[in-house]
């Protein structure tokens, strides 16, 4: 399954909302889709998992939506920390895979 | 807490091998997978496989399966993942992650709640 991610680049200020998307080329089966925020430097760090559950520790401003083949993770007030790669990555059908990104920037 | 303690950064000639290790603190080791997950430069993750610490079954993507192997030592809470054959697209930061059992209302399948802090892996002649 191939995940495409877009906008590959948002570009937003502090206290805007975010909408990331990512398709699949194949149905996810039962939502099993994760996103991950990834800052330089650093491994990835669990926001979504089930495409809706967060991780825990995340802040609500994060939410994720979405079934079949289209996706969508959320941020609903962006903080400057919030800038870094945003992967979403499907774990239901082998081989797994993952999208290429959303970097999210924060003016 | 849950911690995943990688090896340290690499550098390798083409065809030659390496080895990446793993040591996990903090929960159960025998009752969790590892996974490994390599990404290369600007890229995007892609899975290689998983070790089952309990048994040490293994499974592999197809992508690596000719030139991988997963071990563990239970003793050490400790995995490993050697890679053959070694070309200069490998390079790559190599991590282990750890595998969150989820029921998805048919069956259990598996995300990624814990990362190792990753292993970088240059190939160059």
């Amino acid at each position: 399954i191939v995940l495409t991610q877009s906008p590959d680049t948002l570009s937003l200020s502090p206290g805007e909302r975010a909408t990331l998307s990512c398709r699949a080329t194949q149905t996810i089966t039962r939502s099993n889709l994760a996103w991950y925020q990834q800052t330089p430097g650093q491994a990835p760090r669990l926001l979504i998992y089930g495409a809706s559950s967060r991780a825990t520790g995340i802040p609500d401003r994060f939410s994720g939506s979405g079934s079949g083949t289209d996706f969508t993770l959320t941020i609903s007030r962006l903080e400057p920390e919030d800038s870094a790669v945003y992967f979403c990555h499907q774990y239901g059908t082998s081989p797994q895979t993952f999208g290429q990104g959303t970097k999210v920037e924060i003016k | 807490q849950v911690q995943l303690v990688q090896s340290g950064a690499e550098v390798k000639k083409p065809g030659a091998s390496v080895r990446v290790s793993c040591k996990a603190s903090g929960y159960n080791f025998a009752s969790y997978a590892i996974h490994w997950v390599r990404q290369a430069p600007g890229q995007g993750p892609e899975w290689m496989g998983w070790i089952n610490p309990g048994d040490g079954s293994t499974k592999f993507s197809q992508s690596f399966q000719d030139r991988v192997i997963f071990s563990r030592d239970a003793s050490a809470s400790a995995v490993s993942v050697e890679m053959s054959g070694l070309r200069d697209d490998d390079t790559a930061v190599y991590y282990c992650v750890r595998a969150k059992p989820y029921f998805d209302g048919s069956r259990y399948t598996f995300y990624f709640d814990f990362w190792g802090q990753g292993t970088q892996v240059t190939v160059s002649s």
